[in-house]
């Protein structure tokens, strides 16, 4: 399979407690991308990477989240001192920067904040 | 004021019939995409069909299509044929700006708040 993965796919902590996503994306894709969705609701955007360089961050990326891509390939997302309103579907994407620049999606990882 | 508008919260078809997903935009860039996707309950979203805001044709693929009215600002789904496995949450999302700026908004997408769709023998 050579699309977009996530790992891990479930992950319940408590408050407090820091946790960290991993994202492959699809091998020749340069950009990256993560969202956060929450119930009810569509994707919202958090922030991007083109190649290692982070480019955008969403204003709902506050100071306890980071995202790095060190070596312009898969990315990490961690979420320190964790809040119940943490709790969300957690998606990466990633696409080509061509013409119709479509992203394309994993299959998320759920985050449960006890 | 929102950017993606789904009015919508849930629609049913029966199998075999074809089905319209409402959906409205609003951007001051002349430059924009806007695409569909489906998201079952497992969670993954799946790319379903892409419009170019300069597209002169509406866009297909297979059993779905996109009918693309600019002027009025909306980019409906139209499903053909319904099975069972269309069964899903659908979304409709914008990519405001051309595709190759990278920052600016160029890239992110921003996304409607889905129609639950449920496909009926």
């Amino acid at each position: 399979d050579t699309g977009v993965s996530q790992d891990p796919r479930h992950k319940i902590t408590k408050r407090g407690q820091n946790v960290t996503f991993r994202c492959d994306p699809i091998s020749e894709h340069n950009r990256l991308y993560w969202y956060r969705q929450t119930l009810g609701q569509g994707p919202e955007f958090l922030t991007y990477f083109q190649n290692e360089a982070q480019l955008e961050k969403s204003r709902l990326l506050s100071d306890r989240f980071s995202a790095e891509r060190p070596k312009g390939s898969f990315s990490t997302l961690e979420i320190q001192r964790t809040e119940q309103g943490d709790s969300a579907m957690y998606l990466c994407a990633s696409s080509l920067g061509d013409g119709t620049d479509t992203q394309y999606f994993g299959p998320g990882t759920r985050l449960t904040v006890l | 004021a929102q950017k993606i508008t789904q009015t919508q919260p849930g629609m049913f078809v029966q199998e075999k019939e074809a089905v319209t997903l409402d959906c409205t935009y609003d951007t001051s860039d002349p430059s924009y995409g806007l695409f569909w996707y489906k998201q079952p309950s497992s969670g993954e979203m799946i790319f379903l069909i892409y419009q170019g805001s300069y597209d002169q044709q509406n866009a297909t693929e297979g059993r779905y299509s996109l009918n693309f009215q600019k002027a009025r600002k909306s980019a409906n789904l139209v499903i053909s044929a319904s099975q069972l496995g269309d069964s899903a949450m659908y979304f409709c999302a914008m990519r405001e700006g051309r595709a190759y700026i990278l920052t600016g908004g160029g890239n992110k997408l921003t996304f409607g708040t889905g129609t639950q769709l449920k496909v009926e023998l």
